[in-house]
């Protein structure tokens, strides 16, 4: 069974960027669509985007153009950058796993509380 | 972008069945996955595929999809049902997925 675990500050000032890691273990990078899904305090989940594991990548487009995701296949690592961030970006940040655009997210991390400081 | 409906609420009292349905545009064409989610919790996958359940999940669970709605139900409610379940998926159009607004199941 695979693991992936989330990592990066708590606490990000606004204005400024949100990086987030994902380390997978138990299982190899490679063939999986890798994801980021957040939850704002107290409302729904919000697919934020993938990064298959030959690097293409998409997003919401309700983010814009804020975000990047990017993956380490040396290190079974993927990560999140979403720029520019404000209050409404504080929220639950997790990392999933899909096997194939169109699955479900089969694998998840515990998430990782992200507040943004005004 | 696609948009998937679901009811804010549903309350159900125990014993009893449990319909929460998720809305979109020729969502018959798509497949549908539902997730549960318990306060404090990662989100469980208990149905894929718009009907399969993963092992593990109860055969009190069991979804549906056709036309504009996808339907998660949920017989012989217990307490331990109380939740907030969400439908997902896959935009092909944008290749991106795309979840419901979630639905919180009450037991009364």
């Amino acid at each position: 069974q695979v693991q992936l675990q989330e990592s990066g500050p708590g606490l990000v000032k606004s204005s400024e960027t949100l990086s987030l890691t994902c380390t997978v273990s138990g299982g190899s990078i490679s063939i999986y669509y890798w994801n980021w899904i957040r939850q704002s305090p107290g409302k729904g989940l919000e697919w934020i985007g993938y990064i298959f594991y030959t690097g293409s990548t998409n997003h919401n487009p309700s983010l814009k153009s804020r975000v990047t995701v990017s993956v380490d296949t040396s290190k079974n690592q993927f990560s999140l950058e979403l720029r520019s961030v404000t209050v409404a970006d504080t929220a639950v940040y997790y990392c999933a796993r899909a096997p194939y655009g169109g699955a479900s997210f089969d694998d998840w991390g515990q998430g990782t509380l992200v507040t943004v400081s005004s | 972008s696609y948009v998937l409906t679901q009811p804010p609420s549903v309350s159900v009292a125990p014993g009893q069945t449990a319909t929460i349905s998720c809305g979109g545009n020729n969502l018959g064409d798509k497949t549908v996955h539902w997730y549960q989610q318990r306060p404090g919790r990662t989100p469980v996958l208990v149905v894929y595929d718009d009907s399969d359940r993963p092992s593990g999940i109860p055969e009190r669970f069991s979804g549906s999809n056709s036309g504009n709605t996808a339907t998660l139900a949920i017989s012989r409610v217990e307490a331990g049902d109380e939740a907030d379940y969400y439908c997902l998926v896959w935009d092909g159009n944008g290749d991106l997925w795309v979840f419901g607004g979630g639905t919180k199941l009450t037991v009364l």
